[in-house]
């Protein structure tokens, strides 16, 4: 099964700070994801991946920017870190498209303060 | 624009009681369907999945779901609860070339001895 990464478990940083979210997968997969989660919102597209320096917007981009210069790495950063930007993100691979699902990472919680 | 509603915010129900979770989803072609499940602490985990044929599909678990195309309806069930069933479930839908998933708020089930 493939693994996905998410360098940190918890995170704190400063308003204004620029933060970098690092995901890694250990397979071969052209399609990542981050995802930001909060209570009664459910999970929302920050951005989207579909090869190395390939990347979308998804529903909520504002203030966020994405890096895909490797396959199996797909960075989120927090250009000037606000505090609601304080949320659980969630990186995610797609496996042969929607066939087998996504596998998602175990979660970076940001706090902002 | 696809977009996934989960009625209920918050279902408590006995153990060995009977369970559904509602979903109904707004998608313009044949959608694909996920059922993701995430235990306090923990990342999502895949229930289920439907793409095409038996509207009735089988998970992990002892979860179903069926789909409903007249009613945009993929509900999830399952006979008997456990108190491990306790989590949150999250209801989505994709399709297209992109592959990008669209989440509903989440349904939290708690489970009572």
């Amino acid at each position: 099964d493939v693994k996905v990464t998410q360098s940190s478990r918890y995170l704190v940083k400063r308003t204004g700070e620029k933060v970098f979210l690092e995901c890694v997968q250990d397979m071969d997969h052209e399609n990542m994801f981050w995802y930001r989660q909060d209570p009664g919102l459910g999970l929302r597209l920050i951005y989207f991946s579909y090869d190395v320096k390939m990347k979308e917007k998804g529903d909520i981009p504002e203030g966020y920017s994405v890096s895909r210069e490797k396959k199996e790495r797909f960075s989120l950063i927090l250009e000037s870190a606000s505090t609601n930007q304080t949320s659980m993100y969630l990186c995610a691979i797609g496996q042969q498209g929607f066939a087998g699902g996504y596998t998602f990472g175990s979660g970076t919680r940001l706090t902002v303060v | 624009a696809q977009s996934v509603t989960q009625p209920d915010i918050h279902i408590t129900v006995s153990e060995g009681a009977s369970l559904e979770l509602r979903c109904n989803y707004s998608y313009g072609a044949t959608p694909y369907l996920f059922w993701y499940v995430q235990s306090p602490g923990q990342g999502l985990q895949l229930l289920l999945k439907y793409f095409s044929g038996d509207t009735l599909v089988q998970g992990i678990k002892g979860f179903e779901a069926e789909f409903k195309r007249s009613q945009s309806s993929f509900n999830l069930r399952k006979p008997s609860v456990h108190w491990s069933d306790a989590a949150e479930y999250f209801c989505a839908v994709g399709g297209g070339s992109n592959y990008k998933l669209t989440f509903g708020k989440g349904t939290l089930l708690t489970v009572n001895p």
